[in-house]
């Protein structure tokens, strides 16, 4: 089956504009969440949605935010970018299902999209 | 919010060697997980972890999620050069989401 897709692969920004990414999943994913990655911070947890819906959302400001929609892609917006943002930004498609006494996690990333502000 | 101290940073061995490397958290985690990422990919899951205590093995890798749920190991065992890329681990629990590790850098000698 495909993988999970993300576009653009590269953008460059100015400082105070803002910018769209989007993500689509592994189909038959629901879940999708989003981190950002950086030399200094590593990988950190943006947010994460299910069934359009976010269900977990990171420390980041309210810049950052983000939406799913019915058949599961997701889309984040950045507004007001600023230097400090420029990152490679991952998505991740994920399905769990458990029982009384089973649990299994599949969890696929994207390849990213790098974000640079200048 | 919760952390990881993921050691060691980086590693310099010679292919054939075995690794090891490991992941300690202030908080408890539900599962662990393991992954590679190599240059300009997202991370590949390498394996996931369920249970305290729980010893699992894809090939040549061997991870173990530590009783206390608070750490974990992952061991490749016969180092080949693809093995060349940067391990997270990553501990899923509570509202963070994943929390990640900040990676340990392997580099092997042919």
């Amino acid at each position: 089956k495909a993988g999970v897709t993300q576009t653009p692969r590269y953008l460059i920004k100015t400082r105070g504009q803002q910018v769209t990414l989007s993500c689509s999943p592994i189909s038959g994913h629901r879940s999708v969440s989003w981190y950002q990655q950086t030399p200094g911070q590593g990988l950190q947890f943006l947010f994460e949605y299910f069934s359009e819906t976010q269900r977990n959302k990171g420390n980041f400001p309210g810049r950052f935010s983000g939406r799913q929609f019915s058949n599961s892609r997701s889309e984040m917006n950045v507004s007001t970018l600023e230097l400090g943002d420029s990152a490679l930004y991952l998505c991740a498609s994920s399905w769990t299902t458990s029982g009384p006494n089973t649990l299994y996690y599949e969890q696929y990333f994207g390849p990213g999209t790098r974000l640079t502000v200048t | 919010g919760q952390q990881l101290n993921q050691s060691p940073q980086s590693m310099f061995i010679q292919e054939g060697e075995d690794v090891s490397m490991n992941c300690t958290s202030s908080s408890i985690f539900n599962t662990w997980l393991w992954y590679k990422q190599d240059p300009g990919e997202g991370p590949v899951l390498l394996i996931a972890l369920y249970k305290a205590g729980e010893l699992t093995s894809n090939g040549r890798l061997t991870a173990q999620f530590g009783i206390t749920r608070k750490d974990s190991f992952l061991n490749i065992s016969a180092s080949i050069p693809s093995d060349v890329g940067i391990y997270f681990c990553a501990g899923l629990g509570g509202a963070d989401g994943l929390t990640f590790g900040k990676g340990t850098h392997l580099i092997i000698q042919p």
